[in-house]
């Protein structure tokens, strides 16, 4: 079954951090995204990582204070958030980039079912 | 950075009626473009890719057209699944890839 599992969302105060992870299954496990939603709002890419983690990309609202990472052999990616901050408050994704040629490259085709991160004091 | 900008904000139509999405690119993002549909409390789920290609398992009542900087996605004929809120993507020019600010189709 193809599926995407985030995992270590919670509570934490502002300043604190937290690890995110994803565990994908059923499928190749190629460049990956973290794509947050902020609660009732739409959607906003967070992080890029590249199958071999050569090429990383991060959005400006976080760059600096969040890491992304990946294990292969663990077909996991993960999601360092340092310095939080009040407006990190969101639902967390991963998404996979499609590898497909000859489906929808590029588009994010896999969708983990978030996890929650609130920063409140 | 590239600006997705969605119209309008929220549609009502009655089901079985066709509905109408549109999104514009601040930029030229050619046919790299998607749309993804989101229920409440559940993630996206890719519909269209390439501007005008359905997802796998996608009906064939969601179509997507445009090229450039203006999109439209079409639903022919409304079912009671149908209503959700829809966003486009640009995946052209990243980083950073780039959301729509979303549509909300309800029942009229």
């Amino acid at each position: 079954e193809v599926q995407l599992v985030e995992s270590g969302g919670g509570l934490v105060q502002p300043g604190g951090s937290l690890r995110l992870s994803c565990a994908a299954s059923g499928f190749t496990f190629s460049s990956m995204n973290w794509v947050r939603q902020a609660p009732g709002k739409g959607l906003e890419w967070v992080s890029y990582i590249s199958s071999t983690s050569s090429t990383i990309y991060y959005a400006d609202s976080v760059k600096g204070r969040f890491t992304i990472s990946r294990d292969n052999a663990k077909n996991s990616l993960y999601l360092q958030m340092n310095s939080l901050r009040d407006e990190d408050t969101a639902v967390y994704y991963c998404a996979r980039r499609s590898p497909d040629s000859s489906g929808p490259l590029d588009a994010f085709d896999i969708w983990g079912q978030g996890t929650m991160v609130t920063v409140s004091s | 950075e590239i600006v997705m900008t969605q119209s309008p904000a929220t549609l009502s139509v009655s089901p079985g009626e066709r509905a109408t999405l549109s999104c514009r690119a601040s930029q030229s993002v050619s046919s790299n473009l998607a749309w993804y549909q989101q229920k409440p409390g559940q993630a996206p789920r890719l519909l269209i890719y390439g501007a005008s290609t359905r997802a796998t398992g996608i009906p064939a009542r969601f179509s997507g057209s445009g090229s450039g900087t203006e999109f439209t996605l079409t639903i022919s004929s409304l079912q009671s699944e149908d209503f959700a809120v829809y966003y486009c993507q640009q995946y052209n020019n990243w980083p950073p890839y780039t959301f729509g600010q979303g549509t909300k189709l309800e029942i009229q």
